[in-house]
């Protein structure tokens, strides 16, 4: 079972749509957990992070739950700048942090 | 300049070369990464560096030497590459142990032939 698993998509949704997304991940030391935004041909930029509680940015909203070990990220009104892969990212102990390989997002006009 | 400056953007080498990657952050943070990512794969994730001292190294070949002279520049010695190590080569800077998240660079586009 990979560590951090994600669905790879393309998720491809009109403008003004809502779509969500999962992860999970199999360690449950796990310490924290972000969402990454990464577009074609350039660097992971942090998205936001993701607390148990939930938390809301704007238009996003990324929730964890522990218990079953999965982070969602929600996206409202999807623009056409949202189009992306999002990296689904949990950091363990000290320095090591693993990445999902990615959900791709296409938003079409 | 602000933010995590990567030299050089685009590299081709031969199998014989040897050539360096460079990084410098200007965040202040004290760790430093260098992650590998290859087409559809995750980042991996290659080496750490805290305030100067490598605190992981995983499992990378001898081919890929690491420097890190200072908590501001990371560098990533290359020689006797394959041409299986193409790939897009990140670094990263934390504060800490990245509780906080991590600020990449543009990346280096890496082609061996």
């Amino acid at each position: 079972r990979k560590e951090v698993e994600q669905d790879p998509g393309p998720f491809n949704v009109p403008e003004g749509a809502t779509v969500a997304f999962n992860c999970t991940y199999s360690n449950s030391a796990s310490q924290s957990f972000f969402w990454y935004r990464q577009d074609c041909r350039k660097e992971p930029k942090l998205l936001m992070s993701v607390y148990s509680s939930g938390n809301e940015d704007g238009r996003f909203t990324a929730q964890l739950n522990r218990a079953s070990q999965y982070i969602s990220l929600l996206i409202r009104d999807s623009k056409l700048s949202d189009s992306a892969t999002y990296l689904c990212v949990v950091k363990l102990t000290g320095f090591k942090t693993i990445f999902g390989a990615g959900t791709r997002l296409f938003v079409k006009a | 300049e602000t933010g995590v400056t990567q030299t050089p953007r685009h590299l081709v080498m031969g199998m014989t070369n040897k050539k360096s990657l460079k990084c410098e952050q200007h965040l202040g943070h004290n760790a430093m990464y260098w992650y590998k990512q290859s087409a559809k794969k995750p980042l991996e994730l290659m080496f750490v560096y805290n305030f100067k001292e490598q605190t992981e190294n995983n499992s990378v070949p001898s081919r890929f030497s690491p420097e890190c002279p200072n908590s501001s520049h990371l560098f990533l010695h290359l020689h006797t590459l394959q041409p299986e190590d193409s790939a897009l080569y990140l670094c990263a800077s934390s504060q800490d142990q990245g509780g906080n998240g991590y600020t990449f660079g543009s990346g280096t586009r890496l082609t061996v032939v």
